[in-house]
């Protein structure tokens, strides 16, 4: 039972490359979302999902992408990766949308 | 949109004494009002929540109150100990309608010896 987790770790990307982080749960939870941190701003909201097939947007949509075309799968893409994209992103799932549970991050660096 | 406030965001405090951090929220519609505690270099977790029905829970040494009038809600924690020390976050939800979870900008507590 691994509940949350988040691939890859760590990564550098150079300005215009793009990359696709994944979250995986295996709790059978229907909320799912996708948050960046950055030091004095707290967790920001990018992208979420309520359910399989379906997304909405954060507070911080622009310049990402996500799919949910399984269940326990969402995925968090940067189509052209700009230095402002530097962040630890967490991936976060709930049952009905109370509790979340995160995962354990993913320190992404944009040279 | 949702907004939410949170201060302090460094608050320093006795072993031993008893710390509050507290946050306001803009929409008067929502419901859920979670606090999450972030360990140096690790995951939040969920510490206590609240829901719009109640005014005051407590959890052992954690207790938050929700004043709905005011949109304002609060988190002490008593007889502050060393595993205290953390980055703490309120947050406010819609839940049912919206479901997004707004952050505010965090808390650092540190306990001194």
């Amino acid at each position: 039972n691994a509940g949350v987790t988040q691939t890859p770790k760590f990564r550098v990307l150079k300005t215009g490359q793009s990359m696709t982080l994944l979250c995986a749960q295996d709790m059978n939870h229907e909320y799912m979302y996708w948050y960046r941190q950055d030091p004095g701003m707290g967790l920001r909201l990018i992208h979420y999902s309520v359910g399989e097939g379906t997304t909405a947007k954060g507070e911080v949509p622009d310049g990402y992408n996500v799919s949910r075309l399984k269940k326990q799968n969402f995925l968090l893409g940067l189509e052209s990766a700009a230095p402002s994209q530097t962040s630890v992103y967490f991936c976060a799932t709930s049952l009905v949308g109370d509790t979340q549970y995160f995962g354990p991050g993913t320190r992404l660096t944009v040279l | 949109g949702e907004n939410v406030e949170q201060h302090p965001s460094t608050l320093s405090v006795q072993e031993g004494d008893s710390a509050v951090i507290k946050c306001t929220y803009s929409d008067s519609a929502s419901n859920y009002f979670p606090w999450y505690k972030q360990e140096l270099g690790k995951r939040p977790q969920l510490i206590i929540d609240i829901r719009s029905n109640v005014g005051e829970k407590k959890d052992q040494r954690i207790a938050v109150t929700l004043n709905k009038t005011a949109k304002h809600f609060s988190l002490h924690i008593t007889e502050t100990q060393p595993e205290d020390s953390a980055v703490y976050f309120c947050a406010a939800s819609l839940m049912n309608r919206d479901d997004k979870i707004i952050f505010g900008k965090g808390t650092r507590l540190h306990i001194l010896p």
